[in-house]
């Protein structure tokens, strides 16, 4: 069964620090992956997908990821975070032919102080 | 605004009591998509519905049940409500395709309280 895993539960960050948020998954076959982010009150927004193609994937918000396929990692990235970043942040894997279902890793919660 | 829409947005029941959640979901999508957002088990696929059949099933209690309407609004039901049920839940709908390649956009959720 697919799973997926973040590392990082909580991140408190200053303004203008580098974001680096970790993703493993677990499954074989070829995958679709994505960064989700819920800001506080809100509903899910995606960040960024993976399908195929260029490893390094660019989201809204000058969010970034990288697919690593020998490490089964997908590492959320920003170079510089602001105020308006502070959001829980969901990595989530679906496979091609598994009717779309998201499998959501346990999520993120970024602080960022100013 | 995703142009999914969840009502209500609060629910507050006793335990047994059954409850019905409702979601819209964005105009020409045909998937539909409910998720269950609580503390100790995060975010978890219960089921999906495309124009109108049942897709897959995640895990999804037996005391849940959902459908797909012709109009392609879902309902979902939870029945004999405990107290582990409370949980924040998320509708999302996708393309006119059914497609593991389509983006899910996801509803605003109904926070369900049980008492």
């Amino acid at each position: 069964a697919q799973s997926v895993s973040q590392h990082n539960h909580h991140v408190i960050l200053s303004e203008a620090a580098s974001l680096e948020l970790g993703c493993n998954y677990s499954y074989g076959g070829t995958v679709n992956l994505f960064w989700y982010v819920q800001y506080p009150g809100q509903h899910l927004q995606l960040l960024l997908k993976y399908f195929s193609g260029d490893p390094l994937v660019k989201g809204i918000k000058g969010f970034e990821a990288e697919f690593i396929k020998s490490k089964f990692s997908f590492n959320l990235r920003k170079p510089s975070v602001q105020w308006s970043d502070t959001a829980e942040y969901f990595c989530a894997v679906n496979a091609p032919g598994g009717y779309n279902k998201l499998i959501f890793g346990a999520g993120t919660r970024l602080a960022v102080h100013p | 605004d995703s142009g999914v829409t969840q009502t209500p947005k609060h629910l507050i029941t006793a335990t047994g009591q059954r409850v019905t959640l409702r979601c819209s979901p964005r105009s020409g999508d045909l998937s539909v998509y409910w998720y269950q957002q609580s503390l100790d088990q995060g975010l978890q696929f219960l089921i999906q519905y495309y124009n109108g059949e049942e897709r897959a099933k995640g895990n999804i209690l037996e005391r849940f049940s959902a459908q797909q309407f012709p109009d392609l609004h879902s309902e979902l039901n939870l029945s004999s409500l405990e107290l582990g049920d409370s949980a924040l839940y998320f509708c999302a709908s996708s393309g006119r395709q059914e497609s593991s390649y389509n983006e899910q956009f996801f509803g605003p959720g109904t926070r369900l309280t049980v008492l």
